[in-house]
């Protein structure tokens, strides 16, 4: 069964400092990735998709992510952090065999000043 | 108007009481989702619906059911509350294959 493993539940960075999001994966087969944003009391927006065409991945606000086979990794950056990038960041693959989205526990990003 | 709606926004309830969480969505899409949030734990699937007449329990379904009214409404029944069901909630719907798109969470209490 498909699974995603997101490394640090809580990841501080500085403003202007990359943000890297780590994310593992585990499919028996080639995956679908996902990485979704929640800002506070929000839903989930998507922020970028792996569907297998190209391994490097541009999202929304700057972010993207490479998909590595080699390595089951989907690791979310961004060059330079901004203050309204403080939220909750989910993985998630999507399970062929029965066709559900199954997410990781989250990193919540806080962004220091 | 948002594309996934949910109701209400945020209640509070006694244990013991039935209570109703409501969804309806306007992207025209067969599949429809329930979600539990609770810190640390990540989003946990609790029902699935991939059309009106299929519904599947998902790996948390102990303690609630739902209804696919029709293509855009999937409410979810917690029909005795209890404290430990005090989560945030979330309604999602998606096509096949593709990206799910989220409502704006409801926020549970039960004392």
């Amino acid at each position: 069964a498909q699974s995603v493993t997101q490394l640090g539940s809580h990841v501080s960075v500085s403003e202007g400092a990359l943000v890297l999001l780590r994310c593992n994966y585990s499919s028996s087969v080639p995956p679908y990735l996902f990485w979704y944003v929640q800002y506070p009391n929000q839903g989930l927006q998507l922020l970028l998709k792996y569907t297998s065409a190209a391994t490097l991945v541009k999202g929304i606000n700057g972010f993207e992510a490479e998909f590595k086979k080699s390595e089951t990794s989907f690791h979310l950056t961004k060059p330079s952090a901004h203050m309204s990038d403080a939220a909750e960041y989910f993985c998630a693959v999507f399970n062929f065999g029965n066709e559900k989205l199954t997410f990781g526990t989250g990193t919540r990003l806080t962004i220091i000043p | 108007d948002a594309d996934v709606t949910q109701t209400p926004r945020n209640r509070i309830t006694k244990t013991g009481k039935r209570i109703m969480l409501e969804c309806s969505q306007t992207k025209g899409h067969d599949r429809m989702y329930w979600y539990r949030q609770d810190p640390g734990l990540g989003l946990r699937l609790i029902y699935y619906s991939f059309d009106v007449k299929d519904i599947n329990k998902g790996e948390i379904s102990d303690g609630y059911s739902v209804s696919r009214q029709a293509q855009a409404k999937f409410s979810l029944s917690l029909e005795s509350a209890i404290p430990n069901q005090t989560a945030l909630y979330f309604c999602a719907t998606s096509d096949r294959y593709s990206e799910a798109f989220f409502g704006q969470g409801t926020r549970l209490t039960v004392v």
